[in-house]
């Protein structure tokens, strides 16, 4: 089992570019969710997922979309980046939303 | 929004020393409590799932104990060790389930 895979880990973009952050997992899990961390401000959610076709917006969705077509995969898309969506961003994935969560490693984002 | 919070955010302890620390958390609506741990450079690890008052959990000497009533838990390490030093995270799910977390205590345990 890979777990949860996310890539790129590293990216840095221009203020108004779009890219498209990826999240997978190989455990078959229905519940998977997208964090940002910022200096201390510990993980808030951005969108979250119960399971494949069904997505919703978590505390801070402004300026990120995601979908969810198959279980594995959950990317979040940046839509016109912004210097304030520099952060380090975490996805995480479950059996169900009130399990405890698997994180992947986290891709770190600059905005300039 | 939830107000999670955890106390305090940073404390040195040396080694051999016992520590605690505080999530506290709305009282009302709970469902369960999760604590995690990350460590530098890592992801988030779960330690352990908390759902009933008075609910008390032990892994090697890092235990928990959950009071909902007054919506607080509280994380102990005994005997810290350097490979204790770490960020604990807190995460409270209520009856709609949408977690939120705590903004974290981090432990650096001095040898």
């Amino acid at each position: 089992n890979a777990g949860v895979t996310q890539t790129p880990k590293f990216q840095v973009l221009k203020t108004g570019q779009s890219m498209t952050l990826q999240c997978a997992q190989d455990m078959n899990h229905e519940y998977m969710s997208w964090y940002r961390q910022d200096p201390g401000m510990g993980l808030r959610l951005i969108h979250y997922s119960v399971g494949a076709g069904i997505t919703d917006q978590g505390e801070v969705p402004n300026g990120y979309n995601v979908s969810r077509s198959t279980t594995e995969d959950f990317p979040l898309r940046l839509l016109s980046a912004a210097p304030s969506q520099t952060s380090v961003y975490f996805c995480a994935s479950s059996r169900e939303q009130t399990d405890t969560q698997y994180f992947g490693p986290g891709t770190r984002l600059t905005v300039l | 929004i939830l107000n999670v919070e955890q106390s305090p955010q940073s404390l040195h302890v040396q080694e051999g020393d016992s520590t605690n620390f505080t999530c506290s958390f709305p009282s009302s609506n709970f469902y369960a409590l999760h604590w995690y741990r990350w460590e530098t450079a890592k992801s988030p690890e779960a330690l352990f799932v908390m759902t009933l008052n008075g609910d008390e959990k032990k892994k090697g000497r890092i235990s928990a104990t959950l009071n909902t009533k007054e919506g607080y838990s509280y994380l102990y390490i005994k005997g810290s060790q350097p490979e204790d030093s770490a960020t604990y995270l807190c995460a409270f799910i209520p009856n709609d389930y949408k977690l939120s977390f705590g903004a974290g205590t981090t432990v650096t345990v001095r040898a």
